[in-house]
């Protein structure tokens, strides 16, 4: 299959880490992309990893993939209120850069 | 990062009618994207803008609904022609960093159909 799948929702507490996950189905994936999506607003684009690398920190952000696994996670440190919105995982399967979305995860951080 | 300036910003429309969104780019790209995200949806790609012939559908999606045009490599049109409500969404517009890494979107224009 082609899906690229995510867990719907995460409710966390301010300052606590935010861990989200993503899955998916090709292996020969180029790069894997996190998008942030807040209400009203287009895609910011977060941070990305190219394929053959396991781990990409980026400030509070830390993203890690297991290509065996065709798993992919987010993770936030000392979430802020600020970064309540959708996260979106997505994929890049050639030279191209068509991405394949998944579902979106909506991320509450809670005062 | 890539500058992506999207026209309108939003729009109400009548169904029947036909509205055309504007992409303008800060800087040459070879390809331009155009996704779809339905309400509470995740993306779908329509197609992919190429400069100098036609543009690339994907599945599900055709060119008399949503003629595109790419007259050059900073700016593209997609047209939602004899628009329903169905097609209510969020139309972005993408582009890839030349450099051949990131990929940047538009802000989005929303289509409210009635």
């Amino acid at each position: 299959g082609e899906d690229v799948e995510q867990s719907l929702f995460l409710s966390v507490r301010e300052g606590d880490s935010s861990v989200i996950n993503c899955t998916y189905t090709d292996s020969s994936s180029t790069y894997l992309y996190w998008y942030k999506q807040e209400p009203g607003a287009g895609l910011q684009l977060l941070t990305y990893i190219f394929s053959n690398m396991d781990m990409k920190q980026d400030q509070r952000l830390t993203v890690l993939l297991n290509k065996k696994d065709k798993h992919l996670s987010l993770r936030i440190a000392d979430t802020q209120t600020g970064d309540s919105a959708i996260y979106f995982c997505a994929e890049r399967r050639d030279s191209s850069y068509k991405l394949i979305f998944g579902s979106g995860t909506r991320l509450l951080v809670r005062p | 990062s890539a500058v992506i300036s999207q026209k309108p910003s939003r729009d109400i429309c009548q169904r029947g009618t036909s509205l055309t969104i504007q992409c303008q780019v800060d800087s040459q790209v070879t390809m331009m994207f155009w996704y779809r995200q339905q309400p509470g949806q995740s993306l779908t790609l329509i197609a992919t803008a190429n400069q100098g012939s036609e543009a690339t559908y994907e599945s599900g999606f055709v060119i008399d609904k949503f003629p595109i045009s790419r007259p050059n490599l900073t700016f593209s049109t997609l047209t939602v022609s004899n628009m329903s409500p169905e097609d209510s969404s969020i139309y972005l517009c993408s582009v890839g960093d030349p450099r051949g890494t990131e990929a940047f979107f538009g802000q989005g224009t929303r289509l409210t159909v009635v």
